[in-house]
Parts: C-alpha cells; sequence; structure tokens
C-alpha cells in the first residue's frame, strides 16, 4: 500500500545514547516533514525538506539532525538523546505545489531514560 | 496566544448525536485540514480546504475564510468516530508549513 513508512514503533533510550528514526514515502512526494507530538500540545515541527537534497529547521530543532537521503527517504538523528526528547515522533509527507493533502506515518514512540 | 484554537477541548456524545467541532486561527492561510488521530496514535488526513464546504460520508467540513473559522461536523455519530480531531492550517508563506491546534478528543457512547 502506498504511504508513509516509518520505523522504529517503540525505542527506549539511555541519556547520551544515538538513534535515528527512519522515514520512507513512496508516493512521489517532494516535501517530507519530522514533527513531535507532546501532551497538551500540538504537533511541531523539528525539521522539513521541501525538496530532495535541501533541509531546513522548524520550530523545535534543537538536538535533532536531518539527512533527506534521495526523494524516498528522510531520517532524523538524536546524536545525544536527553528526556526532553520523549515524545511521539511523526514523519510526513505532502505535494508543495497548489493544494495538497499530507499523508503521516504510524509514529514512533521514543522515552529516554 | 496559539494561532490554531479548537475547542472544545474534549467532548463526549451519545450514539446518533450531531456533532460540531471548531477552528479557528489568527494567520493568513492556503489551507486547511482536518486531520483524525486514533487511540492507536495514527494519523489520517481527513480534509482539506481553502473555502466553502466539503463532505465525505457522515463527515462535513466547513471554512469560512473572513470569520477565519472552520467547523467538522459528524452526523448520526458512532463509538467508532471516538478519536481526537485536529485542525491544522498551512500558512500563507513560502514555506507553507501546517500549524496544529491541540486537537479536540471525541468520545462517543453506545
Amino acid at each position: 500500500n502506498a504511504g508513509v513508512t516509518q520505523t522504529p514503533k517503540f525505542q527506549v533510550l539511555k541519556t547520551g545514547q544515538s538513534m535515528t528514526l527512519q522515514c520512507a514515502q513512496d508516493m512521489n512526494h517532494n516535501s517530507m516533514y519530522w514533527y513531535r507530538q507532546d501532551p497538551g500540545m500540538g504537533l511541531r515541527l523539528i525539521y522539513y525538506s521541501a525538496s530532495e537534497g535541501t533541509t531546513d529547521k522548524g520550530e523545535v530543532p534543537n538536538g535533532y539532525n536531518v539527512s533527506r537521503l534521495n526523494k524516498r527517504e528522510f531520517s532524523l538523528r538524536l546524536e545525544s538523546a536527553a528526556p526532553s526528547q520523549t515524545s511521539v515522533y511523526f514523519c510526513a509527507s505532502g505535494v508543495r505545489t497548489g493544494i495538497y493533502g499530507y499523508t503521516f506515518g504510524s509514529g514512533t514512540r521514543l522515552t529516554v531514560v | 496566544k496559539n494561532e490554531v484554537e479548537q475547542s472544545p477541548q474534549n467532548l463526549t456524545a451519545q450514539e446518533g448525536e450531531f456533532i460540531t467541532i471548531n477552528c479557528s486561527y489568527s494567520v493568513g492561510i492556503s489551507a486547511l485540514h482536518w486531520l483524525q488521530q486514533h487511540p492507536g496514535g495514527g494519523i489520517v488526513s481527513l480534509f482539506m480546504l481553502s473555502s466553502g464546504k466539503k463532505k465525505h460520508g457522515r463527515l462535513i467540513a466547513t471554512i469560512n475564510i473572513q470569520e477565519k473559522h472552520s467547523s467538522l461536523h459528524i452526523t448520526a455519530s458512532h463509538p467508532r468516530d471516538s478519536a481526537v480531531y485536529i485542525c491544522a492550517v498551512r500558512s500563507g508563506g513560502s514555506q507553507g508549513n501546517l500549524i496544529f491546534g491541540k486537537g479536540t478528543k471525541l468520545s462517543v457512547k453506545p
């Protein structure tokens, strides 16, 4: 099925550990996004990529890095995890021309202890 | 002040009731999205609209650009409609990224 595939679904890290969240879409969308979702808050944009080869900071980029490996794949890396990064992370993709909808991955529940 | 405000925050309804969820925004937008997040966590796009009204099954979304307001209506509600409904606006700037409301948690009792 066409969509956005996000891995892993769950992860527990110790403070200071690193990890990479993977995201791939097969809808030929130009734009891809990483969001975090915390209780009582709306989804917040971490980083986005408007097209292959470009990445830009969103609202809450500190402590994260991203790579747009190709048009399909957009990864999010935590170099040194902190408890404040405990959250649910969503990857999404969309088309940047005209009016478009978004497709979201199933989410990664990350706990940093 | 949040740029996207939803009301109510929580809503409990009996099966069969007509439900309305409201979204107000304070920025210029090029489109507004309604999303549904089920208890399992997955997020699904329900509607994307920039004017007027859209209907899909028992769901209806309306937007009033002048008043900067949108509503999501659910007719003949069912327990399977229980979810968090999220309003998001695509800003009118060049990047056009989404700004999200905090969501409305709907619980439909049988």
